[in-house]
């Protein structure tokens, strides 16, 4: 299959062991965020996204943890499947003037999962 | 499925070649985006259509031309490109143009410039 983005940062993980995806993001005036997933030979899927007012957003099976003092953000899977190997991207945005906004992705982590 | 399809899948063209990549989507969105995804490099915002309108270009090259001709269909019109433009395309719809507005993607074209 297609591989995205060579020489990404990598995690691999065990069936039914927990994972944790981190991000760094640059942009102290970002007010939302976004964690993406990406499988080989597909598109960007939407996972979970969170507003800069929490810290902290469940999903099934994702929680997403936001630490804006050092400008964190983390992804974590519960139970990890083999169908979760795929790339992780977050995304920031912000406002960048009347109702504009900007949307700027992070390379990735690629996620693999041994049975 | 997003609901978001581009069509070809795969593309092989020529730097002499004119060719265009097509992103419907069907999901009642108004706003629409071209990314660029290379090997080693987050996604590339290229353009961005609100309502049919163009309302950013992030200082594409103009060998890359887009077309909005309304809400659910949206255009790349490629010619003289260069091999550095191999990359995989992705369009993607949002209902407006908005911060929370979650960003669907399509599946891409990839595309290979000899």
């Amino acid at each position: 299959g297609e591989s995205v983005g060579l020489h990404l940062p990598t995690l691999s993980v065990q069936e039914g062991d927990n994972s944790i995806i981190n991000c760094a993001y640059s942009n102290s005036a970002s007010d939302y965020f976004i964690w993406y997933k990406q499988e080989s030979g597909k598109g960007p899927q939407f996972i979970i996204d969170i507003r800069s007012n929490m810290d902290k957003r469940q999903g099934q099976r994702v929680t997403v943890l936001l630490n804006k003092t050092v400008k964190h953000l983390s992804l974590q899977i519960a139970a990890t499947q083999p169908g979760d190997s795929a790339v992780y991207f977050c995304a920031e945005s912000w406002a960048s003037g009347g109702s504009n906004y900007k949307l700027t992705f992070g390379k990735g982590t690629l996620l693999t999962v041994n049975p | 499925e997003t609901g978001v399809t581009q069509t070809p899948r795969h593309l092989v063209m020529g730097m002499t070649n004119k060719k265009s990549l097509k992103c419907e989507q069907h999901l009642g969105h108004n706003a629409m985006y071209w990314y660029k995804q290379s090997a080693k490099k987050p996604l590339e915002l290229m353009f961005v259509y609100n309502f049919k309108e163009q309302t950013e270009n992030n200082s594409v090259p103009s060998r890359f031309s887009p077309e909005c001709p309304n809400s659910s269909h949206l255009f790349l019109h490629l010619h003289t490109l260069q091999p550095e433009d191999s990359a995989l395309y992705l369009c993607a719809s949002s209902h407006k143009r908005r911060s929370s507005d979650t960003q669907y993607f399509g599946p891409g074209t990839r595309l290979t410039v000899l």
